[in-house]
């Protein structure tokens, strides 16, 4: 069973533009979170979305957005990217089976890097 | 103050050593407890997890949690050096599958 597949793994960018991550969930899983990732605040809710739709959505500015297709495929997209944004941005996804496990299946990640 | 505090170490021992981690949160409502592990350039891993108080034994890994101390520990007997990798403790309240509240994470080094 394949796992969660993020693209690209790494991509760099300057300060202003925008980028879009694509997350594929394993097969099955409906449930699909993102997270944001750095050195000083680690690992950072971004948003969840099950079935196409928003379920939580993180603190995080409106520059910071996503969607969920009907075969649970997800994008991210950060616009007028800032210095800061730059992180690795992990995808996970879940099966919702069982309740409340909290066992999300992470993918390896995209690493940005804002110039 | 972040809702989960957690010292990053970095952390080294020998191997065979107990390894002891540990995760205290302010957040009354978080009711399940997880271990994830994470190595260098991958996603984190599932490792551990625990609803409500209580122990949880897996092999050479045990999670205790003490909610009325908002404290919880992974112990990690007769470590290894593939043990090494950062450790991260996460917390759910139940009322969203996929949000976590994660804690910063402690590096763990097993060296031979």
């Amino acid at each position: 069973k394949a796992g969660v597949t993020q693209t690209p793994r790494y991509l760099i960018k300057t300060r202003g533009q925008q980028v879009t991550l694509s997350c594929s969930p394993i097969s099955g899983h409906r449930s699909v979170s993102w997270y944001q990732q750095t050195p000083g605040q680690g690992l950072q809710f971004l948003f969840e979305y099950f079935s196409e739709t928003q379920r939580n959505k993180g603190n995080f500015p409106g520059r910071f957005s996503g969607r969920q297709f009907s075969n649970s495929r997800s994008e991210m997209n950060v616009s007028t990217l800032e210095l800061g944004d730059s992180a690795l941005y992990l995808c996970a996804s879940s099966s919702l089976a069982g309740g409340n496990t909290g066992e999300l299946f992470f993918g390896e990640g995209s690493r940005l890097t804002v110039l | 103050q972040k809702e989960v505090e957690q010292d990053p170490g970095p952390l080294s021992v020998p191997e065979g050593a107990i390894v002891s981690l540990n995760c205290t949160y302010s957040n009354s409502a978080f009711q399940y407890f997880m271990w994830y592990r994470q190595y260098s350039r991958k996603g984190p891993e599932l490792l551990m997890y625990t609803y409500s108080s209580g122990n949880k034994e897996d092999g050479r890994f045990t999670a205790q949690v003490d909610k009325s101390s908002k404290y919880i520990s992974l112990f990690i007997r007769d470590s290894q050096p593939s043990d090494s990798a950062t450790y991260l403790c996460a917390m759910s309240s139940g009322t969203s599958y996929g949000k976590l509240t994660f804690g910063q994470g402690t590096i763990l080094t097993v060296h031979p």
